[in-house]
């Protein structure tokens, strides 16, 4: 069974630059969620996607936005970066359009914006 | 108010000691609850979910819920250095997404 990978694992921008990170979920889950953590910070919600579709929205702003693919892997992009972007973002798998809670993470794409 | 509290630590215990770690909510309505658990540099892993009143043992950790109180705790038993991480309190409040608290970060002494 393979697990929630996540690219690029760190990369640097800076302010205003535009940043896609890329998402594959786990074998057979079709829902995605995306994460923002900031340094000593627990997860923050962004969004969540179910068969291409959002269904889901944390409180960020319009300049966060993604999409699902029909493979279920998904992308985040974030325009306009602002030094607070800064932090790891976390993709999350899980099974069905209910969120259980029981969520598969991948190891994180660690963002510096300069 | 923060949606989801715990104490940051870091706790301290010394090898074999029982860890006990506290969440609180503010929803009343949240039906799930989780513990997850993130080494340094690493992504979160889940360790326990706990979805009624009362405890739910597993292993060496054992969750505790009180829905009256909105109240979440995790203990582990016979703790180990390798459990020495930084354990999250998760709740499902009704929403497509998990409500984290800040994390409390556990340390056990050899």
């Amino acid at each position: 069974e393979t697990g929630v990978t996540q690219s690029p694992t760190h990369l640097i921008k800076t302010r205003g630059q535009q940043v896609t990170l890329r998402c594959s979920s786990q074998s057979g889950h079709n829902t995605v969620s995306w994460y923002q953590q900031a340094l000593g910070q627990g997860p923050q919600f962004i969004f969540q996607y179910y068969r291409e579709e959002e269904n889901g929205r944390g409180n960020f702003p319009p300049r966060f936005s993604g999409l699902q693919f029909p493979n279920y892997s998904s992308e985040l992009n974030v325009n306009a970066l602002e030094l607070d972007d800064s932090a790891l973002y976390l993709c999350a798998s899980s099974g069905g359009q209910v969120n259980t809670g029981e969520l598969f993470f991948g190891e994180g794409s660690r963002l510096t914006v300069l | 108010q923060k949606e989801v509290e715990q104490n940051s630590g870091p706790l301290s215990v010394p090898e074999g000691a029982i860890a006990s770690l506290n969440c609180t909510y503010s929803d009343r309505v949240s039906q799930s609850f989780f513990w997850y658990r993130q080494y340094s540099g690493k992504s979160p892993e889940l360790i326990m979910s706990i979805y009624s009143n009362g405890d739910k043992e597993d292993g060496r950790f054992t969750a505790q819920l009180n829905k009256a109180s909105q109240y979440v705790s995790l203990l582990i038993r016979d703790s180990q250095p390798s459990d020495s991480a930084t354990y999250l309190c998760a709740v499902n409040m009704g929403r497509r997404a998990l409500t984290f608290g800040s994390g409390t970060r556990l340390q056990v002494q050899p």
